[in-house]
């Protein structure tokens, strides 16, 4: 059981460059999300999907998309990187299920990216 | 919208030693969780928070949780360096969409 994998887990682009971060689950967890870390700024949530087949929006979702392939895998994308990209992103799943009272989120091991 | 407070924001201990780290929130959160994070690692869940009144203990560590005062504490016993981290609390909003809203961490190092 390998919980929430992430990959890649460094990556440096140019300004201007795109790629796809991925994240994958082997929880059968129905709810992902995608957050970002900044010094001194905790974890900020960039879009999250309740369910297969569906995306929000959450605190900081410009400049980024997503797309949640199926219920295992949770991809975020970045179309034109800018610096202001540069963080560590983390890829988060939880169990959707109404019994579950913990409801609790588990976390991939980050990718480190630098925008140049 | 739920906004999460911790205080401070960064402490130096002596091992041995006890602390309080605060975490207060803004409105109503349905649950209050504690995670620790080390340097270059994911976060680590330490604890889950479900009711007013709840106290969780790990080792050197208990967190507890008054929703009437919005204020969750994680309280360290006999500090140790192995405990030197970055302690995240979060807030859950409420609804269909369980999103975590996090305090800005507290860095914690404990020095011999």
């Amino acid at each position: 059981n390998a919980g929430v994998t992430q990959t890649p887990k460094f990556q440096v682009l140019k300004t201007g460059q795109s790629m796809t971060l991925q994240c994958a689950q082997d929880m059968n967890h129905n709810s992902m999300y995608w957050y970002r870390q900044d010094p001194g700024m905790g974890l900020r949530l960039i879009y999250y999907s309740a369910s297969e087949g569906t995306t929000d929006k959450g605190e900081v979702p410009n400049g980024y998309n997503v797309s949640r392939l199926n219920k295992r895998e949770f991809s975020l994308r970045l179309e034109s990187a800018a610096p202001s990209q540069t963080s560590v992103y983390f890829c988060a799943s939880r169990d959707g299920l109404a019994a579950s009272s913990y409801n609790e989120q588990f976390f991939g091991p980050g990718t480190r990216l630098t925008v140049l | 919208e739920l906004k999460v407070e911790q205080n401070p924001l960064f402490l130096s201990m002596q091992e041995g030693k006890n602390y309080t780290i605060y975490c207060n929130y803004s409105t109503t959160s349905d649950r209050l969780y504690w995670y620790r994070q080390d340097p270059g690692k994911s976060l680590e869940s330490l604890f889950v928070l479900l009711s007013n009144g709840a106290v969780k203990q790990e080792g050197r560590l208990m967190a507890s949780l008054d929703t009437k005062a919005r204020l969750s504490t994680l309280h360290i016993t006999a500090a140790v360096h192995d405990l030197s981290a970055t302690y995240f609390c979060a807030g859950l909003s409420g609804g269909s969409n369980y999103k975590l809203t996090f305090g800005k961490g507290t860095l914690l190092t404990v020095n011999p």
